[in-house]
Formats: structure tokens, C-alpha cells, sequence
């Protein structure tokens, strides 16, 4: 597509369900990334996915986080047992080489959980 | 360790006038780069503009500078002649090893008619 496409935009979950953000970057783009931007923060990283390397998941903060790409294209970013503190905007983000050049980002997905 | 800080919160300008973001960073790499990014109330990340350390002319784009002072690891945003489209969260990234930005809390910027 013409750009990195997220959905949800918003998702509003009650607190120990699970849930899953969906993220399509732009076709051909081999490398993506997730952040999640919190109330007054900045952009925390929590994973990158390179081709067919192995990702680096050093940012995800629990292990009730965990990301898949199929296929190199889509990946879907899933939070288990969902905390109030999980509650934030989760920023995908695609590149067509090593970001040195930025990243395309999506507009996100604010999720609630209540 | 490589980290980033934006000091201002929150800033405003009058519509025309100019302002400047500051942004200050730590890194003991000698080749990255540092990124202005700019999030409209859309929540989606925009890129402003690019500076590559190892090039010593400050980078423009248009109305946007920057102010790239390498041994004071300084990277400020000028935008001139502000318009009221320029209302955003501003944020300041470094791109050093590991893959990915180390991103500042960001400035909220708002242009006063």
C-alpha cells in the first residue's frame, strides 16, 4: 500500500483479555518496527524485524508481549493478561533499508484497558 | 548508552515568527544520525528532517534548520515563519548501532494566529 497501515485506530479492552494490533508496512519494505508512546513519553522500542533474520525483541517489557511478521509483510503485535499499564499508542514503523534514511510510520493504535 | 533529551515540554510562537526546539543527545558512536519528527494530532510520525553526523553543513528543508553542534551533541529545529499547520509534538531521534531510534519526550509546539 501507500503507506504503513494499523488497526485497530483505537481498542478499548478490559483489563486480563488478550489483544492483537495489526500492522501492514509499506510493500517491499523488508525491515519493521514497533514503539509504544505512552502518556507524556517518548517512543519506547519494542521490536524490530529484519528479512528473514531473527527479530530483535530487547524491547519487549514482559512476556506477555510478542510480535509475528507472516510472509515478511504484516505482523501482529499481541499483549496477553492485558495490565492498565499497557494502556498506550503502539506506532508501527517500516523501512526499505537500515533507518538511516527514517522511518514511514502508521498512525497508530491507541489501546484503553480498562 | 545512547539517549536523547528534549528539556521544553511545551512551547509556543506566533503565527510568522520563528522558533527554536531544543534537543540534546548521548552517544560514543562516531557515524549516526539525528532526526526531527513531527506527530500531528493524527498520531502518525512525520519525518521534518535528516542530518548525518559526519557532515559538518546544517541540514534545511524549506522553513525547517537545524543547528547541528557536534561536540556539544546539540540538535536544535529552527522553523521559520511558523504557520498554524505547524501545531504538533516534535520529536528528536538519534539512529546509532542497534537498530532502531532512541526517541526525546517530545516538544508540544503550538502556532498562535
Amino acid at each position: 500500500g501507500a503507506g504503513v497501515s494499523q488497526s485497530p485506530s483505537n481498542k478499548v479492552t478490559e483489563k486480563g483479555k488478550d489483544v492483537e494490533l495489526r500492522c501492514d508496512p509499506i510493500s517491499g519494505h523488508t525491515a519493521l518496527y514497533w514503539y509504544r508512546q505512552s502518556l507524556g513519553q517518548g517512543l519506547e522500542f519494542l521490536i524490530y524485524f529484519q528479512g528473514n533474520s531473527a527479530p530483535d525483541k530487547s524491547g519487549l517489557p514482559s512476556d506477555r508481549f510478542s510480535a509475528e511478521r507472516t510472509g515478511g509483510s504484516v505482523s501482529t503485535l499481541t499483549i496477553q493478561r492485558t495490565q492498565q499499564e499497557d494502556s498506550a499508542v503502539y506506532l508501527c514503523a517500516s523501512s526499505s533499508v537500515v533507518g538511516t534514511y527514517g522511518y514511514t510510520f502508521g498512525s497508530g493504535t491507541r489501546l484503553t484497558v480498562v | 548508552a545512547q539517549t536523547v533529551t528534549q528539556s521544553q515540554p511545551e512551547m509556543s510562537v506566533q503565527e510568522a515568527e520563528t522558533v527554536t526546539l531544543s534537543c540534546t543527545y548521548d552517544t560514543s558512536e562516531n557515524n549516526y544520525y539525528l532526526f526531527w519528527y513531527k506527530q500531528p494530532p493524527s498520531r502518525q510520525m512525520i519525518l521534518v528532517i535528516r542530518q548525518e553526523a559526519y557532515k559538518q553543513q546544517n541540514a534545511t528543508e524549506n522553513r525547517f534548520s537545524v543547528n547541528f553542534q557536534k561536540a556539544a551533541k546539540s540538535f536544535s529545529l529552527k522553523i521559520s515563519d511558523s504557520q498554524l499547520g505547524d501545531t504538533a509534538m516534535y520529536f528528536c531521534a538519534l539512529w546509532g548501532t542497534g537498530n532502531q531510534f532512541y526517541f526525546g519526550t517530545g516538544t508540544s509546539l503550538t502556532v498562535i494566529p
